[in-house]
């Protein structure tokens, strides 16, 4: 079946600070692949997604390309805020119904 | 703004009660669905709903029902509730097919439940 797989938290960085989260997934045929972000006492949002290997998914500042041949979909981000403070989640989807998520990874960024 | 609501923020029950947790969206969506978040775990499906009176088990359906009787409407019901059920409760909808916005979830703030 669909699973991901994202490293654990939580990640202390200080601000300006370049970020990497991992992902790797397992899927049969060709998932689309997504991260959402999770501020303190809020639901998940949408950051970025990638529906086809190669893609590059971007938004404020995010970036995730869709690896098909490592089965990745890493978040980098090039200089953190204290704002970016929040639990970030990797998922998929080839059913086109629900999605499966990763356990998540808690990101604190200190002044 | 809001576009997904979830009826409570935060529930106390006790054991054996009946609960009903009560989600609407307002774009129309034809797949709903219901998770619950618990630390460590990250998001496990429960159940979710791809039309009216439709529904399908998710990976950990015992002890949850739901009830889709309109579009934008999704009930979670636990029929009598017990400690381990304690939990986040997240509902979300998204629309099929294909497009730029297909399959995207959009989540309401979750519902805690804390059973007694």
């Amino acid at each position: 079946g669909n699973s991901v797989t994202q490293m654990e938290g939580p990640v202390t960085l200080s601000e300006e600070a370049f970020l990497t989260i991992n992902c790797t997934y397992t899927a049969t045929g060709y998932p689309s692949l997504f991260w959402y972000v999770q501020y303190p006492g809020e639901g998940l949002q949408l950051l970025l997604k990638a529906t086809k290997a190669d893609d590059k998914g971007s938004n404020k500042g995010f970036e995730a390309t869709y690896r098909k041949e490592t089965t990745s979909f890493h978040l980098e981000k090039g200089s953190v805020q204290v704002s970016d403070s929040a639990v970030y989640f990797c998922a998929l989807t080839n059913s086109g119904y629900a999605l499966n998520f990763g356990k998540g990874t808690s990101l604190l960024v200190t002044p | 703004d809001v576009k997904v609501t979830q009826s409570s923020r935060y529930l106390v029950k006790r054991t054996g009660e009946k609960v009903f947790l009560e989600c609407v969206q307002d774009m129309d969506h034809e797949n709903m669905f219901w998770y619950r978040q618990d630390p460590g775990l990250g998001l496990r499906l429960i159940y979710f709903s791809y039309d009216v009176k439709m529904k399908e088990k998710g990976d950990i359906p015992e002890g949850y029902s739901v009830s889709r009787e309109k579009k934008e409407r999704f009930s979670l019901i636990l029929e009598s509730a017990s400690t381990n059920q304690t939990s986040m409760y997240l509902c979300a909808s998204s629309r099929p097919g294909g497009g730029s916005g297909a399959n995207v979830l959009t989540f309401g703030a979750g519902s805690r439940l804390t059973v007694l």
